[in-house]
């Protein structure tokens, strides 16, 4: 089956720790996105990358950082640099050459004691 | 910058009709799009339409945009139990870096048996 896997789907640490979250995707996109959702908010576009080895960031990059070195994976670090880490995170994927579609998986609930 | 404003609520009894409004400030907009999330999963794209259409059916969902006013509607007919979640507007304008997308706040629906 073809889709975004994130684990886990909870996830807690202690406030000061970095935390990584995961991400992969075998439909063979070459954009992937994080989002962060608060309740009763929509989702914030954190970090992005249209291809390997390069991102950008995105409304609200501080206190997270990604990397990019395969093209299926496209993991996010919350640093002890984030305010207020607990929080849905959301990761997509999209295929840059046809599709307007942004493909989600099913998010990672962190929370931060 | 971009933004999307939904209402937060929507009560509709089940086999009535229910519509979702939206409404956007990004006269570039080039695709609209209504997402819906279950309780703790990811988004579900439900259906998209391009800035140069005023309507799009896809069996029962009816997607009205009003470009000049820039208002999006989602109308669902026959709405079902399994229609309760949460549905959000996204806009992506025509010079988006990374083809990014700006979502509302989401309106939570409710169907009453």
């Amino acid at each position: 089956d073809g889709g975004i896997t994130q684990s886990p789907k909870y996830l807690f640490r202690k406030e000061g720790q970095n935390v990584t979250l995961s991400c992969e995707q075998n439909l063979n996109h070459d954009a992937m996105y994080w989002y962060r959702q608060d309740p009763g908010q929509g989702l914030r576009l954190i970090y992005y990358s249209q291809i390997v080895n390069d991102f950008q960031k995105g409304d609200i990059a501080e206190g997270y950082s990604v990397s990019r070195e395969k093209k299926e994976s496209f993991p996010l670090t919350v640093t002890s640099a984030q305010k207020n880490p607990t929080a849905f995170y959301l990761c997509a994927s999209r295929n840059s050459r046809a599709d307007n579609e942004q493909f989600f998986g099913p998010g990672t609930r962190l929370t931060v004691l | 910058g971009e933004d999307v404003e939904q209402s937060l609520f929507l009560s509709v009894r089940e086999g009535d009709s229910s519509v979702i409004n939206c409404t956007y400030t990004d006269s570039s907009s080039t695709y609209l799009y209504w997402y819906k999330q279950e309780p703790g999963a990811g988004l579900q794209l439900l259906t998209y339409i391009f800035s140069n259409m005023d309507m799009k059916q896809d069996q029962r969902l009816t997607v009205l945009l009003n470009k000049k006013d820039k208002h999006l509607s989602l109308r669902i007919a026959d709405t079902q139990t399994g229609d309760s979640a949460i549905y959000f507007c996204a806009s992506r304008g025509a010079q988006a870096a990374g083809n990014k997308l700006t979502f509302g706040g989401g309106t939570r629906v409710l169907v009453k048996p």
